[in-house]
């Protein structure tokens, strides 16, 4: 059974900052998603990863499926980036395993 | 717009009313699941489907029935609803697992939540 597991369970930062969340997995897979939920909000997927990096904006993913480990980096954070952040595994099989989240709260 | 839509958003029930959340996406999705998600302990898959009359169980089906007639609808039912059901529930879709890979493409999508309260 793959289990997936994210630090830091909680992060503060003040505006500007640059931020990372990390999470490893116990069992090889095909790819890895992150996540975003706002508060009292909906899930919106932000990246799958399978390989290398991946950059949207101010979000950059990046995975190493050897080490099975993915990082997600938030550059020049802003408050509106506040949200709890998952990363789920995938083996492109029935079932998505998820980590329990990073809850981000960014100060200005 | 492509999107899963979930019905109600927020439900107050009583013990052993049955109730039904439905789900329905408008991607052509072969792939839909629903998952709960509770304080402390993350998102929980309850059944998922990877077709037409194909549905499975999750980590946690106890006391939930689906069904998946359509493509685009996968209804969540709850037959004899608990406290300890009382829960945010999430329904979401995707092309079928493989097709992800191929695609490459960021393909999972989320409904927006229906928070249940069971009393």
């Amino acid at each position: 059974k793959n289990e997936v597991e994210q630090s830091p369970q909680n992060l503060t930062a003040q505006e500007g900052e640059f931020i990372t969340i990390n999470c490893s997995y116990s069992v090889g897979i095909s790819a890895l998603h992150w996540l975003q939920q706002h508060p009292g909000g909906g899930i919106v997927s932000l990246f799958m990863l399978s390989s290398g990096k991946k950059k949207h904006g101010r979000l950059i993913a990046t995975i190493n499926i050897q080490e099975k480990h993915s990082s997600l980096h938030i550059t020049a954070s802003h408050p509106r980036d506040s949200a709890v952040y998952i990363c789920a595994a995938d083996d492109y099989g029935n079932k998505l395993v998820f980590g329990a989240g990073t809850i981000l709260r960014v100060k200005s | 717009e492509a999107q899963v839509t979930q019905n109600p958003r927020y439900l107050i029930t009583v013990t052993g009313k049955k109730l039904t959340v439905t789900c329905s996406q408008n991607m052509n999705h072969e792939y839909m699941s629903w998952y709960r998600q509770d304080p402390g302990l993350g998102l929980r898959q309850i059944y998922y489907s990877m077709n037409v009359e194909v549905t499975d169980k999750g980590d946690v089906p106890e006391g939930y029935k689906v069904s998946r007639k359509e493509k685009r609808n996968f209804p969540l039912i709850l037959e004899s609803p608990s406290p300890n059901q009382t829960s945010l529930y999430f329904c979401a879709s995707s092309l079928y697992p493989r097709d992800r890979a191929i695609s490459g493409a960021n393909v999972l999508t989320f409904g927006a939540g229906s928070r249940l309260t069971v009393l």
